[in-house]
């Protein structure tokens, strides 16, 4: 168990319509990480926040929003939803924002699948 | 750009084989190096890391070197066992980047 914990575990939805993943991090963690992993793009680095404030990002799409909120957690909200975007959608956290050294703990994911 | 590149699977050994998973990068400046693993139905967890050149990270008995010269990563064990079975990733950090491989899976059998 990493200590981070994402929830739901599965969710599955509609074209079209919008969702909300949800993520806390290990206990004291400060920075939390978005990725995205399907078959077809492996695993996709999304966004990464660190104490609130937006640090880095990657291959996020601009349907796609996060924020994180001042206990920490995080939420990476998912609008018009279309087939490709499902996927598993992982959340990491470190201690710091310095990603580049920081081990980044996983979280067990959430399973979205867009019908 | 930056990128990380690694050895198509799947892999199959035998139990107490030499295991070697391929890892190379491209990258800008001085990033970090990790392997992640992936247990069925479970997230990544970190196998080990190097942050500079010629470090060696190792756990678990496995060992990998950070090469600039040879922009590589390679992941060894000199004898797998079953639990060993999982999906390997490499990555790469920069400052404001993180790039993953697309796995290597990885089964062992008795």
């Amino acid at each position: 168990d990493s200590g981070v914990t994402q929830t739901p575990k599965h969710l599955i939805t509609a074209t079209g319509q919008r969702v909300t993943l949800r993520c806390s991090p290990r206990s004291g963690d400060l920075s939390v990480y978005w990725y995205q992993q399907s078959l077809d793009q492996g695993l996709q680095f999304l966004i990464q926040y660190y104490n609130g404030e937006e640090r880095a990002k990657g291959n996020i799409l601009e349907r796609f929003s996060a924020q994180q909120f001042p206990d920490l957690h995080s939420e990476l909200n998912l609008s018009s939803l279309e087939l490709g975007d499902s996927a598993l959608y992982f959340c990491a956290s470190s201690a710091t924002g310095q990603g580049y050294t920081d081990t980044q703990y996983f979280g067990p994911g959430t399973r979205l699948t867009v019908l | 750009g930056d990128s990380v590149t690694q050895m198509e699977g799947p892999v199959t050994l035998s139990e107490e084989a030499f295991l070697t998973i391929n890892c190379t990068y491209t990258a800008t400046g001085y990033p970090s190096l990790f392997w992640y693993v992936q247990y069925p139905g479970e997230g990544l967890q970190l196998l080990l890391k190097a942050t500079k050149a010629d470090d060696k990270g190792s756990n678990k008995g496995f060992e990998a070197t950070y090469r600039k010269e040879t922009t590589s990563f390679h992941l060894e064990k000199g004898s797998v066992q079953v639990s060993d079975s999982a999906v390997y990733f490499c990555a790469l950090s920069t400052l404001r980047q993180f790039y993953f491989g697309t796995g290597t899976s990885l089964t062992v059998i008795p």
